[in-house]
């Protein structure tokens, strides 16, 4: 079974411009999370989708983030414009829903894209 | 307040040796699931162990066990056996109600031979 895809892995771009990520969950897995790991630290949730409604996006600065799951699926995160601070792993992470406690809690995380914004 | 309590920066052990990682949590949600990722150097987030509040035993995959004390709120990463490829940075995170996983600031393990 394939895991979390995510492109790309790695961006670098200058202050300013707009940046995208792009995320696949795992097959059958109706959540699907947004998190950034800023270095030195642990991941924090951007936002949260359940289907495609965005449940739980209190923490996604929306003057200059967005992010998109259309069909349910796949996902777009999305920075225009972007500044310094922006610089930092994003990570993608699907989940079973429907289940309560045990594995179906476990969320799976992608690779993650690593942004430099210079 | 800290929700997830991860007290050292960096652990250092040597091969075939055991090592414990710490993990405090805070919550007063009764039902809530602890876990244990790993993240090498590649960047990628790899879940080890669950532990539901619930569980009465400890759980254990292969070489981790988690050490689940619910009232002392610890639930500390027990690797058995270090191999080289176990260096890396270990989060201990939290999940309470129906919320995103809250994460602590990691460990970085360092396995020597």
């Amino acid at each position: 079974e394939a895991g979390v895809v995510q492109s790309p892995r790695y961006k670098i771009i200058e202050k300013k411009q707009p940046v995208a990520f792009w995320c696949n969950p795992i097959s059958g897995h109706n959540t699907l999370y947004w998190y950034r790991q800023n270095l030195g630290q642990g991941p924090e949730l951007l936002i949260r989708y359940e289907n495609e409604e965005a449940v739980d996006d209190s923490q996604l600065p929306k003057d200059r983030f967005s992010a998109e799951r259309l069909k349910g699926v796949d996902s777009t995160l999305k920075i225009q414009p972007a500044e310094l601070g922006d610089s930092a792993v994003y990570l993608c992470a699907s989940r079973l829903s429907g289940g309560t406690g045990g594995f179906a809690d476990t969320q799976y995380f992608g690779p993650g894209t690593r942004l430099t914004v210079l | 307040a800290q929700k997830i309590t991860q007290t050292q920066p960096g652990m250092f052990v040597q091969e075939k040796e055991a090592v414990t990682l710490d993990c405090t949590y805070d919550t007063s949600d009764p039902s809530y699931g602890l876990f244990w990722y790993k993240q090498p150097s590649s960047g990628e987030m790899i879940f080890l162990i669950y532990q539901g509040s619930y569980d009465q035993q400890n759980a254990t995959e292969g070489r981790y066990s988690l050490n689940f004390q619910k009232a002392r709120k610890s639930a500390n990463l027990v690797i058995s056996a270090s191999q080289l490829g176990d260096s890396a940075m270990y989060f201990c995170a939290m999940r309470e109600g129906g919320t995103a996983l809250i994460f602590g600031k990691g460990t970085t393990l360092s396995v020597s031979s």
